[in-house]
């Protein structure tokens, strides 16, 4: 079974400040890694897709690196804002039975003015 | 487009009650899943499908029912509720993985057993 860690589960910092939320999972044969973002009492909304072949994708602000060979990603936030603030979500699948995804239990940011 | 779309967002059930969640997506993606989110918990995937009139387990399918007769329609039947089942249900479809993969989730069905 793949395990999904996120660390830290809460981060408070000031409007302004560079971030970076972690997720290692312990099955290396994955085939994507995705990232979520999700708003209180809403769905979780797709920020980052990574290909097993790919080692980083960039959206905006957002940056996020993938090393299979030692189970781990960054999602890397920058010059956070207070619209940041939500749940990240990190979900891996495992190769050898695509289709089935496995979560770690979020970061919560909190971004304060 | 509407995206993914999940009915009803809230719903109250006395225990043994039976019901089914709707999902419905209009991107003519193959992959549809459900998912449960239950506080310190994070998702677990119930079941899934890869295409019409194919599905899978996930980690927690006991309690629950699929089917893929359509490619847009994926609904979830709880077959006797339990007070254990009091959850946010989220349902999400993606493109092939070997195309993308990319999950698309619905706003969620808050159920809450009695």
């Amino acid at each position: 079974k793949q395990e999904v860690t996120q660390i830290p589960a809460a981060l408070s910092v000031p409007e302004g400040e560079n971030l970076v939320l972690n997720c290692s999972f312990t099955d290396s044969a994955i085939y994507n890694l995705q990232w979520f973002r999700q708003d209180p009492g809403k769905g979780l909304t797709s920020l980052l897709l990574i290909q097993s072949s790919q080692r980083e994708q960039t959206s905006g602000r957002l940056n996020a690196s993938l090393d299979k060979s030692s189970g781990r990603s960054t999602l890397y936030i920058a010059a956070s804002q207070p619209g940041d603030s939500a749940t990240y979500l990190c979900a891996v699948d495992r190769g050898s039975t695509l289709g089935r995804l496995y979560f770690g239990r979020g970061t919560q940011l909190t971004v304060w003015p | 487009n509407a995206g993914v779309t999940q009915t009803p967002k809230f719903q109250v059930l006395k225990t043994g009650q039976s019901m089914t969640l709707q999902c419905a997506q209009d991107m003519n993606h193959e992959y549809m899943s459900w998912y449960r989110q239950d506080p310190g918990m994070g998702l677990r995937l119930i079941h899934y499908s890869v295409g019409a009139g194919i599905t899978d387990q996930g980690e927690v399918p006991n309690g629950y029912n699929v089917s893929r007769s359509t490619t847009e329609d994926f609904p979830l039947r709880l077959l006797s509720a339990a007070p254990s089942q009091t959850s946010v249900y989220f349902c999400a479809s993606s493109p092939p993985f070997r195309v993308s993969g990319e999950l698309f989730f619905g706003e969620g069905s808050r159920l809450t057993v009695l």
